[in-house]
């Protein structure tokens, strides 16, 4: 299995603009979670998902964040418009709920700059 | 509010020496308690942890957990430059993962 994959790597952008985060999670798993980790805050979570549906969008810091789950295979986090304070790496992981712990996979992450 | 505690916040040491990092937590619905090591990427899973007073080992590396105080401890003994990253931890209740900030562990030869 190729693990999560996260689209782009890194992604430079201006004040403003729309950014759009993507992520595969790995097959089979039922929960996929979105990440952002600053220096400042660590590692917060966002949102996720269970079966597609978002389940605590609660981390989620504003009505710029959106994040989709159109089918078990792809998500995407969009951001618009974009500001400085949105640059952070942005992880997106996923598990599977039956096993216990429920550990989570996490995948390369993706560093966003806003300029 | 759920939270997760992680002391020290940072700390530096000699090739050699051992530590010790500390994780506190207050979740509701607690079902285990995961370690992750963070180089300069994603975070790698180390420990999963669901009953008090087992401890796990990996190599050098080793955790506990207590349920009833709610906290667990990793140590990392004999330390080589390669374990310097960041250890986080995260309680799992019965849906997600709630992490901590870290420690940073900065191992010099």
């Amino acid at each position: 299995d190729a693990g999560v994959i996260q689209s782009p790597r890194h992604e430079v952008t201006e004040m403003g603009q729309e950014v759009t985060l993507r992520c595969k999670p790995i097959s089979g798993h039922d929960y996929l979670f979105w990440y952002r980790q600053t220096m400042m805050r660590g590692l917060e979570l966002l949102i996720y998902f269970n079966n597609n549906v978002p389940i605590d969008d609660s981390g989620m810091p504003e009505d710029r964040f959106s994040a989709k789950m159109p089918n078990a295979s792809f998500s995407t986090l969009k951001i618009q418009p974009s500001e400085p304070r949105d640059s952070a790496v942005y992880f997106c992981a996923s598990s599977l709920a039956r096993l216990a712990g429920g550990r989570g996979f996490f995948g390369p992450g993706t560093r966003l700059t806003v300029l | 509010e759920d939270k997760v505690v992680q002391s020290p916040l940072s700390l530096v040491v000699h090739e050699g020496d051992t530590v010790t990092l500390n994780c506190s937590y207050e979740v509701t619905n607690f079902r285990s308690l995961l370690w992750y090591k963070q180089e300069k990427k994603a975070p790698t899973f180390l420990f999963m942890l669901t009953s008090s007073g087992i401890e796990k080992k990996s190599g050098r590396l080793s955790s506990i957990l207590d349920k009833k105080e709610l906290f667990s401890i990793l140590n990392i003994t004999a330390t080589q430059t390669g374990d310097s990253a960041v250890y986080l931890c995260a309680a799992y209740n019965t849906d997600k993962l709630i992490f901590g900030t870290g420690t940073r562990l900065q191992v010099f030869p």
